[in-house]
């Protein structure tokens, strides 16, 4: 059975500071492996989706990497700002029940001003 | 345009009742989904219908009971609320034969039962 895991749970860096999130799962065989951003008492944001096949994908100041072999993806972050202030979620789909989305328990980011 | 809409934002109410929430998507995807997120973040996957049958029924409660009119539409009945049922709940619809099965969310329903 498919499990993510996110870690750190909560982390807080000066602004400026490049960071990184990781997200590891268990289980190798994926489609594909979706960023989300929560931010306070708001829905979900799709940031960035990450094809099997691929190794990273870009967006903006984020950028996402995937390796499937070692069951890890670590969201990069450049040049942080408060703004970046939020819950960052991973999520892969299940391979057996129609491809229901699994989640980690996601990571809280605080950028101090 | 909104993607994926859901109705209301913010329903308050009280235990025993019963309630509804709404849930359109003008994707044209053929698969859409309902997760509740509990008090701790976490998410959890509820129903799926794909083309208007059930494809998923995880194991919650019967008072929970999704209703899907058209491919567009997927509403979420609660009957007999209970206090534990307080969450916010997010509607996500895709589309399963694009190989890509990205999941596209509405902005969710914060449910308090008091």
């Amino acid at each position: 059975k498919q499990e993510v895991t996110q870690i750190p749970a909560a982390l807080s860096v000066p602004e400026g500071e490049n960071l990184v999130l990781n997200c590891s799962f268990t289980d190798s065989a994926i489609y594909n492996l979706q960023w989300f951003r929560q931010d306070p008492g708001k829905g979900l944001t799709s940031l960035l989706l990450i094809q099997s096949s691929q190794r990273e994908q870009t967006s903006g100041r984020l950028n996402a990497s995937l390796d499937k072999s070692s069951g890890r993806s670590t969201l990069y972050i450049a040049a942080s700002q408060p703004g970046d202030s939020a819950t960052y979620l991973c999520a892969v789909p299940s391979m057996d029940s129609n491809y229901q989305l699994i989640w980690g328990a996601g990571t809280k980011l605080i950028i101090k001003p | 345009d909104t993607a994926v809409s859901q109705t209301p934002k913010y329903l308050v109410t009280q235990m025993g009742n019963d309630k509804s929430i709404k849930c359109e998507q003008n994707l044209g995807h053929d698969t859409m989904y309902w997760y509740k997120q509990d008090s701790k973040k976490f998410l959890k996957i509820m129903f799926s219908y794909n083309n208007k049958e059930l494809i998923i029924n995880e194991t919650v409660p019967n008072r929970f009971s999704p209703k899907s009119p058209d491919k567009a539409h997927l509403n979420l009945h609660i009957n007999s609320l209970e206090l534990g049922d307080s969450a916010v709940y997010f509607c996500a619809s895709s589309q399963r034969d694009r190989g890509t099965y990205e999941q596209y969310f509405g902005p969710g329903t914060r449910l308090t039962v008091t």
